[in-house]
């Protein structure tokens, strides 16, 4: 089955400065990419996504970027603030079964 | 709006004692639902995905199960918990059968096992 890797699993930047995320996965056949933000106590939520037919996406400061070759697939955040602090959740799927998360990267950004 | 709900929020129990935790979808119909589990370090892991009634899918062997007796509800059980069943246990839901569709999560419930 899938197995996702994610790196680092913790992360602290600046205010202001870019934070970057990392994943990669094992199945070629994946080709649901999405994004999810975790805050304290609560229920990860949709960020971003990308799927296999693209190879990037921006939404005003986050963006993600997928290599289909290399099987990885990163979150670009930049100029931080400190509400984007929280747990950052990679995930892949492919048709016909459920997501496969990484397992986190708790992100802190200093003021 | 498509809303969900999970409860309770919190639980404290003993060691072998049974587990019920409930989860409410409200606004769509026929939606896939899961149970994850987040322990420390661990991630998400799924634990179970319904894609209709009576239709559970397993995905890790453990003590827990999950039942769907209605189209929008589904229900995680244990007649015995044990200590490593201790975590943040998350119930989603989604309208894509294929997988690639957004996951939509509750509040999450708290287990602690003593």
């Amino acid at each position: 089955g899938e197995n996702v890797e994610q790196h680092p699993s913790t992360l602290s930047v600046q205010e202001g400065d870019s934070a970057v995320i990392k994943c990669t996965y094992s199945d070629s056949a994946s080709n649901y990419f999405p994004w999810y933000k975790q805050e304290l106590g609560k229920g990860p939520q949709l960020i971003i996504d990308i799927r296999s037919n693209v190879g990037e996406k921006k939404d005003q400061r986050i963006a993600v970027t997928l290599n289909k070759t290399a099987k990885h697939f990163s979150l670009h955040i930049t100029e931080t603030q400190p509400e984007d602090s929280a747990v950052y959740f990679c995930a892949a799927s492919k048709r016909n079964t459920p997501l496969v998360f990484g397992k986190g990267t708790r992100l802190s950004v200093i003021a | 709006s498509q809303t969900i709900h999970q409860w309770p929020a919190t639980l404290v129990q003993p060691v072998g004692s049974p587990l019920s935790l409930e989860c409410t979808v409200e606004g769509t119909s026929n939606p896939n639902l899961y149970w994850y589990r987040q322990a420390a370090g661990r991630g998400l892991q799924l634990l179970f995905y319904s894609v209709g009634i009576g239709q559970i899918s397993s995905e890790v062997p453990q003590n827990l199960s999950a039942s769907r007796p209605q189209d929008r509800q589904f229900i995680l059980s244990s007649k015995k918990l044990l200590l490593s069943d201790s975590g943040f246990y998350l119930c989603a839901w989604s309208l894509t059968a294929s997988g690639t569709g957004e996951l939509f999560f509750g509040e999450g419930s708290r287990l602690t096992v003593l």
